[in-house]
């Protein structure tokens, strides 16, 4: 499975839209881009995934570029709960999850 | 509805001493999955259970057993524990199979909250 490139951190203003961006210019046609959260070493949290169409749920919004080698998840509204490590992963099987070290998001007040 | 519960949350062990993890799901889910996490990295997978009877190696596999004891079950052993098994482990599942002889799937994982394991 491909691998991903995200930033270590990055802030955002509590109120503010939250865009994290991941690169994985290596994604073949059927991989799938998914994003996770981990809170406070709980276990991760499932946010959304897509493969070429842009999704949105109650949670978060994903943008993937037309050529799907970049991605972005946008947190329309960030609170302070939001602050967490973000993890894009790419697969294709949908059971060999690399998880990288991924965004650690600080919301501030 | 619980999810994926993880039994003990923490435990301490000597080296040399064997020790078995416990996960369950309540979602009827076919996979199921083991990972660890180091301080400061990310996820890594252990091993992982396509469906009821068969087990596959993930990344980092040496030092580790698996069962998958029904389809609700999937227990991780540490047969003689080593200080470099200090880490967090966490259990997933999911709802699809993901193999080349079931069928891919696209289905997200669900984690439990994590066994934290020292080996002193």
């Amino acid at each position: 499975d491909a691998k991903t490139t995200q930033p270590p951190s990055m802030d955002c203003a509590e109120g503010r839209a939250a865009n994290l961006p991941c690169n994985h210019s290596t994604i073949s046609g059927n991989e799938y881009v998914y994003w996770y959260r981990q809170i406070h070493s709980q276990g991760p949290q499932y946010i959304i995934h897509g493969l070429k169409n842009n999704e949105t749920n109650e949670m978060a919004s994903l943008i993937i570029t037309e050529d799907r080698k970049s991605s972005t998840l946008i947190l329309p509204h960030a609170t302070l709960r939001d602050t967490a490590v973000y993890y894009c992963i790419v697969s294709f099987t949908g059971n060999q999850f690399y998880f990288g070290t991924g965004t650690s998001l600080t919301v501030i007040p | 509805n619980a999810g994926v519960t993880q039994t003990p949350k923490f435990q301490v062990l000597k080296t040399g001493q064997s020790m078995t993890l416990q996960c369950a799901q309540d979602m009827n889910h076919n996979s199921m999955y083991w990972y660890r996490q180091d301080p400061g990295m990310g996820l890594r997978l252990i091993y992982y259970s396509a469906s009821e009877g068969t087990t596959d190696k993930g990344e980092v596999p040496n030092g580790y057993n698996v069962s998958r004891l029904n389809k609700r079950e999937f227990s991780l052993r540490l047969e003689s524990a080593a200080p470099s098994q200090t880490s967090v482990y966490f259990c997933a599942s999911s709802e699809a199979v993901g193999t080349i002889l079931y069928g891919y799937s696209n289905q997200p994982q669900h984690f439990g909250d994590g066994t934290r394991l020292s080996i002193l």
